[in-house]
């Protein structure tokens, strides 16, 4: 089983329209997750930061996490073109490193 | 802008040529790390430093050295260059006063081995 598990995609979805992002990772003891955005040949832009179970709004983005069922989404309302971009999950374990677990992202279109 | 400078942006070597990248912060942070970005396989921790002359390996260290002498440069050696190593190389940082978990993101370095 992959450490941190993305759909993906892409998924598309119409201007206006609420996207939905969702992640998967495999270790219980993961503290700490991330959610960044990538736009094609940029490097990756942190949006969201959630640490403790429920949701985290921030503006248009809405971030959940349920630490029982490991599990992590995104939520985009009001899609945008402007949001088109690939959708890195990452999860800080804990330990030492301090280093990041990525998924391998999930490609969004939104259609105008 | 997380103040991370990466150089080259662009580079094209000839396989068993070393190749040093650079990466450059003005904040002083603590953490430095080195990911290699490939399709199919994500971002992928190469090596990280926690502070000057302390370094330790990630999950892909082979064919790849660094080196930290100073709080702002963190330096990726690929020792002998071959054409596996062609990939977009991160540079990133964190340790941002009550955020130490999140990481920023230089502008990355496009490397060719051909």
């Amino acid at each position: 089983q992959k450490e941190v598990e993305q759909n993906s995609g892409p998924l598309s979805v119409p201007e206006g329209a609420i996207a939905s992002l969702n992640c998967t990772y495999s270790d219980r003891g993961s503290q700490s997750f991330f959610w960044y955005r990538q736009y094609s040949g940029k490097s990756p832009e942190l949006i969201m930061s959630i640490y403790s179970n429920g949701d985290k709004e921030d503006g248009r983005f809405t971030a959940q996490l349920n630490k029982a069922s490991q599990y992590v989404s995104l939520l985009i309302r009001d899609s945008q073109p402007s949001d088109s971009a690939t959708y890195l999950c990452a999860v800080f374990r804990g330990g030492s490193q301090g280093n990041l677990i990525f998924g391998k992202g999930t490609k969004l279109s939104v259609k105008p | 802008d997380a103040g991370i400078t990466q150089s080259p942006r662009h580079k094209v070597t000839e396989t068993g040529t070393p190749v040093t990248l650079r990466c450059h912060q003005t904040e002083n942070h603590r953490y430095m790390y080195w990911y290699r970005q490939d399709p199919g396989h994500g971002l992928r921790l190469i090596h990280y430093s926690y502070g000057v002359k302390d370094t330790d390996k990630g999950e892909v260290s082979d064919g790849y050295s660094v080196s930290r002498s100073k709080t702002e440069d963190f330096l990726l050696t690929l020792e002998s260059a071959t054409s596996s190593q062609t990939s977009v190389y991160f540079c990133a940082i964190n340790g941002r006063e009550g955020n130490p978990y999140e990481q920023y993101f230089g502008p990355g370095t496009r490397l060719t081995v051909t």
